[in-house]
């Protein structure tokens, strides 16, 4: 079975650009995270939903980001405008419902932020 | 304000010698600890898991120990190998969120 799949793996953008990260989740999961990694403040939950709405977004640093989940099979991540901050690695994962607590992630999307 | 805090940020342990890695947390609601391992350009991948109602839960060469009355976990790993070399994350879970701490660079040494 396919994993969570995200894309780009690497982006590198100017500052100002807008950036937009995809995720498409294992089938059957209903729950789907956004999570970022920095060196300081290590993974994050950004927002996740369940069952393609969003739950609980209080993770989002600030209006320039925003996540939709159109459908049970896509996610998409987008920050407008970026800036050099931004710069992390961004991870998406899924988990069903129900199951324990253990969640799945993809390999991350790196985004460096110029 | 961080919830799940890892105060090691790198470890280096003979090969073959017992590694331990730590966890604290701050909220005593968590109903579920966890530990990742995540090797270089991957996600983290599910290492070992306990719930808050035990003390200890055991798979293979991996153990995580929990200590609720001061808020701490471990992940004990024995005898370590050079594959275990990787960067640890301790998680803990409340309502459908997973919150982790910031991870610990477990370096074997051969």
């Amino acid at each position: 079975d396919a994993g969570v799949i995200q894309s780009p793996r690497h982006e590198v953008t100017e500052m100002g650009q807008e950036v937009t990260l995809r995720c498409k989740p294992i089938s059957g999961h209903d729950y789907l995270f956004w999570y970022r990694q920095t060196m300081m403040r290590g993974l994050e939950l950004l927002i996740y939903f369940n069952n393609n709405v969003p739950i609980d977004d209080s993770g989002m640093p600030e209006d320039r980001f925003s996540a939709k989940m159109p459908n049970a099979s896509f996610s998409t991540l987008k920050i407008q405008p970026s800036e050099p901050r931004d710069s992390a690695v961004y991870f998406c994962a899924s988990r069903p419902s129900p199951s324990g607590n253990t969640i799945y992630f993809g390999e991350g999307s790196w985004l460096t932020v110029v | 304000d961080q919830q799940v805090k890892q105060n090691s940020p790198s470890l280096s342990v003979q090969e073959g010698r017992i590694s331990i890695l730590n966890c604290d947390y701050t909220n005593s609601m968590f109903d579920y600890f966890l530990w990742y391992k995540k090797y270089p350009a991957e996600g983290p991948t599910f290492l070992i898991s306990i719930s808050s109602i035990k003390d200890k839960n055991e798979d293979g060469r991996f153990t995580v120990f929990l200590n609720k009355s001061a808020k701490h976990l471990s992940l004990h790993i024995v005898p370590s190998q050079p594959g275990d070399s990787a960067v640890y994350f301790c998680a803990a879970s409340l309502n459908e969120k997973l919150t982790f701490g910031t991870g610990t660079r477990l370096t074997i040494i051969p």
